[in-house]
């Protein structure tokens, strides 16, 4: 199992500019999490998904939409991107919301200049 | 007041020293208590996982949960220089509720 990948691992984007933020799980979990990690921030939850075609916000949503058409992917989609956008993304999957590990992907380092 | 507090040092010691790593909180409905561990550039990674009160213990870590002082901590005994990594504590107050993480406590354990 290759468990959660993210491409890309690095990316430098332009004020304004647009990207999708891919993610997939091989686990066959139905719940996704998009987070974002600043230094000394610890992670703020994005957006989730409790399985295919359900997803709802997190406590920092505004900037970005998801969505999630298959159980597998769950891409993160930033509009107009912003310096405060600058962070680094992780994407994790679980069996359950609460009750079990989340599994975390390497992350996407975004900066926005 | 914060849900979860975690100091987020950074915390040096020395090979072969204890370590002890803390988090409070201030939701006493918080039933599952968490440890993750992540290096430097990488995910965080799921460490030790505790339900209620008590100790757990899995090789050299320890988890302690108090729930009377909403306070839970990290133990490593025979700390190694591969212990050195940031730690996430993280809990929820139940399955179907949303895991709440600390900022986290860079360690650094020096050869």
């Amino acid at each position: 199992n290759a468990g959660v990948t993210q491409t890309p691992k690095f990316r430098i984007l332009k004020i304004g500019q647009s990207m999708t933020l891919q993610c997939t799980q091989d686990m066959n979990h139905n719940y996704m999490y998009w987070y974002r990690q600043d230094p000394g921030m610890g992670l703020k939850l994005i957006y989730y998904s409790v399985g295919a075609g359900i997803t709802d916000k997190g406590e920092v949503p505004n900037g970005y939409n998801v969505s999630r058409s298959t159980t597998e992917d769950f891409p993160l989609r930033l509009e107009l991107a912003a310096p405060s956008q600058t962070s680094v993304y992780f994407c994790a999957s679980s069996y359950s919301r609460g009750g079990s590990e989340q599994y975390f992907g390497p992350g996407t380092r975004l900066t926005v200049t | 007041q914060k849900e979860v507090e975690q100091d987020p040092g950074p915390l040096s010691v020395p090979e072969g020293a204890i370590v002890s790593l803390n988090c409070t909180y201030s939701n006493s409905a918080f039933q599952y208590f968490m440890w993750y561990r992540q290096y430097s550039r990488k995910g965080p990674e799921l460490l030790m996982y505790t339900y209620s009160s008590g100790n757990k213990e899995d090789g050299r870590f320890t988890a302690q949960v108090d729930k009377s002082s909403k306070y839970i901590s990290l133990f490593i005994r025979d700390s190694q220089p591969s212990d050195s990594a940031t730690y996430l504590c993280a809990m929820t107050k139940n399955r179907d509720d949303k895991i709440i993480f600390g900022k986290g406590t860079r360690l650094h354990i020096l050869p």
